[in-house]
């Protein structure tokens, strides 16, 4: 059973346009989402959070935004840049959990110059 | 700040025999670590969690006796696969988390012939 959904495989987008990633999750329990970045090969990178007592998080070309009632949650890329082409991946935590993730199968994001 | 770094960063290993990674946090202290195993176009899958002088948290279907997992500091971790199959080829992902987030390492691919 998967508690973290994300439904698009793939997203391509034109350079200097939104990217709207999205996630979907079942777990009532989950109170701390994440998003990350990852290239082929490397490491997932921390993009940016939000806790469940909020409903936008900010952090410069990114904003995530989270809707407890539809058990969603999306991460807004603008403006989108080639560099940003990568895998991203949406996670969720539940609280006293020791910090344990679940991971969903990501969305590769393509931003064409 | 919060670098986690895996060491080695590719290995290839003769059937049958055993691998160790490391994996360690370069700037802060973690009393958690987690592994994970990421298959070519899937997502991250938590083999288990690390707790700092305890016995490591195994995920459903994870093997302890195959996957061994040693987290005798807060700045280290080990994961060593034992009498290594070619099945065991996969991407081997290191995270140690600090406060909300989770930090991950560069990973490591593991080639078994």
């Amino acid at each position: 059973d998967q508690q973290v959904k994300q439904n698009s495989p793939s997203l391509s987008v034109q350079e200097g346009r939104i990217s709207i990633l999205n996630c979907d999750y079942t777990n009532s329990m989950f109170d701390y989402f994440l998003w990350y970045k990852k290239y082929p090969a490397e490491g997932p990178t921390f993009l940016i959070s939000i806790s469940s007592i909020k409903d936008k998080n900010e952090d410069g070309r990114f904003t995530v935004f989270l809707n407890k009632s539809a058990k969603h949650l999306s991460l807004h890329i603008v403006p989108s840049q080639p560099g940003d082409s990568a895998v991203y991946f949406c996670a969720a935590r539940s609280g006293g959990s020791n910090y344990k993730l679940t991971f969903g199968k990501g969305t590769l994001l393509t931003v064409n110059p | 700040g919060a670098v986690v770094s895996q060491h080695p960063s590719w290995v290839i290993c003769k059937s049958g025999t055993s691998v160790k990674i490391e994996c360690r946090s370069l700037d802060f202290q973690a009393t958690t670590m987690f592994w994970y195993r990421q298959f070519p176009k899937q997502s991250l899958m938590l083999m288990a969690t690390s707790n700092e002088g305890s016995k490591a948290t195994y995920e459903q279907g994870v093997e302890k006796d195959k996957f061994l997992i040693n987290h005798a500091s807060l700045t280290l971790s080990t994961l060593t696969v034992t009498s290594a199959h070619p099945e065991d080829s996969s991407f081997y992902i290191c995270s140690a988390s600090a406060a909300y987030e989770q930090y991950f390492g560069p990973g490591t691919r593991l080639t078994v012939t």
